[in-house]
């Protein structure tokens, strides 16, 4: 199985300001990532797919990077809605894996 | 709006069996994937099954191969999982979603809790 190490666990940001999140395969998947954003008592939420394409509804301040192992999603001028629970996911092989999560939290 | 509704988790003692269902909406059910994730306490995300659009292929990771079993009634817009010779391992909180033919997961329930303990 293709392992997915994120970093980092955890990120502490004001509103307004901009973070990455890093997604790391343990062998190529050339540009299939997905990013998904989970909050508590909501159904968690997909926010790109293909390393870089914005699931309809996904605002603009969130951007996807990379191809072959190194992956980053940035979040730019953070809104207060942001703050939550972050995993990649690889979606270039059977079985689908995903990374262990990075809590995005209010400085 | 695509709504994806599971049922059917709760408290089960090691070794027995449950049946967790999904109820869809918003979406031409028949057309579409399906797949189980699931959620361990404090634990990342692990898919579980994937099941396709009319039933014909299914697919497991490997520790719960032999003991779960996806299915669907399409005419009831309805996703299931059997889950046989529970473990304490599989607790969990299972999500239903819609996996796309590019194999990422479109849309997520809300989830339901299985605890698997005596």
């Amino acid at each position: 199985d293709v392992q997915m190490t994120q970093s980092p666990s955890n990120l502490a940001a004001s509103p307004g300001e901009s973070v990455s999140i890093n997604c790391k395969a343990s062998k190529s998947i050339s540009k299939y990532l997905a990013w998904y954003q989970q909050k508590p008592g909501k159904a968690n939420k997909l926010l790109i797919y293909s390393g870089s394409t914005l699931q309809s509804g996904t605002p603009s301040r969130f951007s996807g990077s990379g191809s072959g192992t190194d992956f980053t999603l940035t979040i730019r001028n953070l809104e207060p809605e942001d703050f939550g629970l972050y995993y990649c996911q690889q979606h270039n092989e059977y079985p689908p894996t995903f990374g262990a999560g990075t809590k995005l939290e209010l400085k | 709006e695509v709504q994806l509704v599971e049922s059917g988790g709760g408290l089960v003692q090691p070794g027995r069996s449950m049946k967790l269902s999904c109820a869809a909406s918003g979406f031409t059910f028949s057309n579409y994937g399906m797949a189980w994730v699931r959620q361990a306490p404090k634990k990342g995300l692990e898919w579980v099954a994937y099941i396709s659009y009319d039933g014909g292929s299914t697919y497991y990771r490997d520790p719960v191969k032999g003991r779960f079993t996806i299915s669907r009634d399409n005419a009831k817009s309805t996703l299931y999982l059997q889950m046989d010779s529970l473990r304490s391992e599989d607790t969990a909180t299972y999500y239903c979603t819609i996996l796309t033919t590019g194999g990422w997961f479109a849309y997520w329930g809300q989830g339901t809790l299985v605890t698997v303990s005596s």
